[in-house]
């Protein structure tokens, strides 16, 4: 089974709208954290936010928040007044804490698309 | 800038060679990454260091090989170079390399094109 689920491959959104990227996991580790990386076409992986499994509120850095919903076992990436320079791929991760604690899983990205 | 460097930025080489890519982790940061990202297969880990020491291994070829030396820079080797191989590689780091709440950080990429 997949560790990381994106479904949206590609993804539109209108400058200064706010757009949500979905990202669903699978694990049986209590203790797991989860990740979200920006990569634009300049190749570079930019970490933007982390949840862990135990936190109670959701995380949030700036203009990103993550819609963590335990229960679903889903990690959605909630970008605010999106603007021009957000136009890249956006990488779900996840690492869990005990099994196989040293790797990283990536979901196959999404392709976000700001229009002016 | 994630602290992370990696060196050469873009290399192109031929089928059947050998190439070194070399990468420094952040200042204080323990455990290196590396992370082999192609069209077709996404961003796939190959292999983990910790304090010189290998951590964790995942899809490696046998051509390929790295290791990390006593100032934590670590190099990954890659041999008898085929067209597929053709790929952007990814170092990464984090401070131990372990447990859930670890972050890895990126260096910026080394891309390899095998002509």
């Amino acid at each position: 089974a997949q560790k990381i689920t994106q479904t949206q491959p590609g993804m539109f959104v209108q400058e200064k709208e706010a757009v949500t990227l979905d990202c669903t996991y699978d694990t049986s580790d209590p203790s797991y954290g989860l990740f979200w990386y920006k990569q634009p076409s300049s190749g570079e992986m930019i970490f933007l936010i982390y949840q862990g499994s135990y936190d109670q509120q959701n995380a949030t850095e700036g203009r990103y928040s993550l819609n963590f919903q335990k229960a679903r076992k889903s990690a959605n990436l909630v970008i605010s007044a999106s603007q021009l320079g957000d136009s890249a791929m956006y990488f779900c991760a996840m690492r869990e804490g005990r099994r196989d604690f040293n790797k990283f899983y990536f979901g196959s990205g999404t392709k976000l698309n700001v229009k002016p | 800038d994630s602290g992370v460097t990696q060196t050469p930025k873009h290399l192109i080489t031929a089928t059947g060679q050998r190439v070194t890519l070399r990468c420094s982790p952040r200042s204080g940061d323990l455990s290196v990454y590396w992370y082999q990202q192609s069209l077709d297969q996404g961003l796939q880990f190959l292999i983990q260091y910790y304090n010189g020491e290998e951590r964790a291994k995942g899809n490696i070829l046998e051509r390929f090989s790295a290791q990390q030396f006593p100032d934590l820079h670590s190099e990954l080797n890659l041999s008898s170079l085929e067209l597929g191989d053709s790929a952007l590689y990814f170092c990464a780091s984090s401070v131990f390399g372990g447990g859930s709440q670890e972050t890895q950080y990126f260096g910026p990429g080394t891309r390899l094109l095998v002509l």
